[in-house]
């Protein structure tokens, strides 16, 4: 069976410091994945999404960026994190065909920027 | 471009209630339509889901939804439900080119009190 890692659970960091987030998925082979970040009382915004290795397609302009190293892992980064970037970050992946984009979710990040 | 629309922000009811969580989207295609729970600290998981077939599908823990697309919505629905049931609620939907991403809702938070 399929399933997806996501780690840390939760990172406190201070502003100005980089940030790296780890996603891999196991039981699978070329997922779609994606990251997506959900302030606090809001939806999710889907932040990068990745149809193949080396493949990032960014939703939105930040200072995030997203590497796709290999075909089951999923790398969130930043060079510099803001106060803004805190937030509940929630790496996902999908079948790339037949299954209409059925999103399995990790578990989540809680990254807190003092 | 795809939008979801979740009505209700916070639900509040009783335990053994019914329940109604409301979703409308809009697209100029047709589209896939999902419904997933999200415990506190925790990552999303699938409810149910609306392909194709028969508008009414059942999901997991006694939940249904309703597809009507001559009004674009999507509600949830559970007879009865229990205190286990308090979490956040997300619809969302999929165009049918399946694009590769789906856009999400900003949440139904449910509490069911005792």
């Amino acid at each position: 069976s399929q399933t997806i890692h996501q780690w840390p659970a939760t990172l406190v960091q201070p502003v100005g410091s980089p940030l790296s987030l780890e996603c891999t998925v196991e039981g699978t082979s070329n997922p779609n994945l994606y990251w997506y970040r959900q302030a606090a009382g809001r939806g999710l915004q889907l932040l990068f999404y990745s149809v193949g290795i080396g493949q990032i397609s960014s939703e939105v302009p930040q200072n995030l960026s997203a590497s796709r190293p290999q075909d089951r892992q999923f790398i969130l980064s930043s060079k510099k994190l803001l106060l803004s970037d805190s937030g509940f970050y929630l790496c996902a992946w999908s079948s790339g065909t037949g299954t209409k984009n059925i999103q399995y979710f990790g578990a989540g990040t809680r990254l807190s920027v003092l | 471009a795809q939008s979801v629309t979740q009505l209700d922000s916070q639900v509040p009811v009783f335990e053994e209630a019914p329940v109604e969580l409301r979703c409308n989207y809009s697209s100029s295609v047709s589209v896939y339509l999902f419904w997933y729970v999200q415990y506190p600290n925790q990552g999303l998981q699938l409810l149910l889901k609306y392909l194709s077939g028969s508008t009414l599908v059942k999901g997991i823990n006694g939940f249904e939804a309703e597809f009507n697309k001559s009004q674009t919505s999507f509600h949830l629905r559970k007879p009865s439900v229990h205190i286990s049931d308090t979490a956040e609620y997300f619809c969302a939907v999929t165009r049918g080119t399946n694009a590769g991403k789906s856009t999400f809702g900003d949440g139904t938070t449910l509490t069911v009190k005792p």
